[in-house]
């Protein structure tokens, strides 16, 4: 059974501030690591795909970095927005079975 | 707009009921997955199809059956629905296996009554 964490489970933040979240999964047979946005009542939504050690993406805000030797990956939001409330996965696959498995989730509460 | 759509949003059935929950996508994807999420906890994935291939998770129950007639239709059988087994049910494409980013649908909440 793969084992990926995500921390914190829950933030509140206030506008303006910047946050960052962590998930780990095994180092070992790494594939790809995955970031999704869930906002309530909608579908979640892909940020981002992530296949090599080092990388490093960025869309818009928000940006996320990979250490697949260590195990984990951050994601950073800058300067938070109420619109980015939401709850964010991470989803690791192994080169072995090639699906992904899900943590569960940070969930973001961004203050006005 | 491309998309995954899942009906119905909401479903309430009998304890022992039958029920077919449905995903269409019309991304042309070769991938299609079924997760089921119980609250806050990490979304688990039953099982998908690549193609034609059916792929079961080793631990998805056996009351839980899975149909993919076309490329564009996927529906998930929850045979006899135990109260354990409310949740929420999300589909999800994929052009090709874990190194894609995936698309879900909204999702379908599932209560037992």
């Amino acid at each position: 059974i793969l084992n990926v964490e995500q921390s914190p489970q829950s933030l509140h933040v206030q506008e303006g501030d910047s946050t960052n979240f962590t998930c780990s999964f095994p180092s070992s047979n790494f594939y790809a690591l995955h970031w999704y946005r869930w906002e309530t009542a909608k579908s979640p939504e892909a940020l981002f795909v992530m296949t090599l050690n080092g990388d490093e993406k960025k869309k818009g805000r928000i940006s996320a970095t990979l250490n697949t030797k260590e195990g984990y990956s951050y994601l950073y939001i800058k300067g938070s927005q109420p619109e980015d409330s939401a709850t964010y996965l991470c989803a690791f696959a192994d080169t072995g079975r090639r699906a992904l498995t899900f943590g569960s989730g940070t969930r973001l509460q961004v203050q006005p | 707009d491309a998309m995954v759509i899942q009906n119905p949003r909401y479903q309430v059935t009998q304890f022992g009921k039958p029920v077919t929950l449905s995903c269409s996508q019309t991304l042309n994807h070769n991938v299609m997955y079924w997760y089921q999420q119980k609250s806050s906890q990490a979304p688990k994935l039953l099982f998908h199809y690549y193609d034609k291939d059916f792929n079961n998770e080793a631990d998805t129950p056996d009351n839980f059956q899975s149909r993919r007639p076309n490329t564009s239709f996927c529906f998930l059988d929850i045979r006899s629905p135990g109260l354990g087994d409310a949740a929420m049910y999300l589909c999800a494409t994929s052009r090709t296996g874990a190194g894609n980013e995936q698309f879900f649908g909204p999702g379908t909440r599932l209560t037992v009554l």
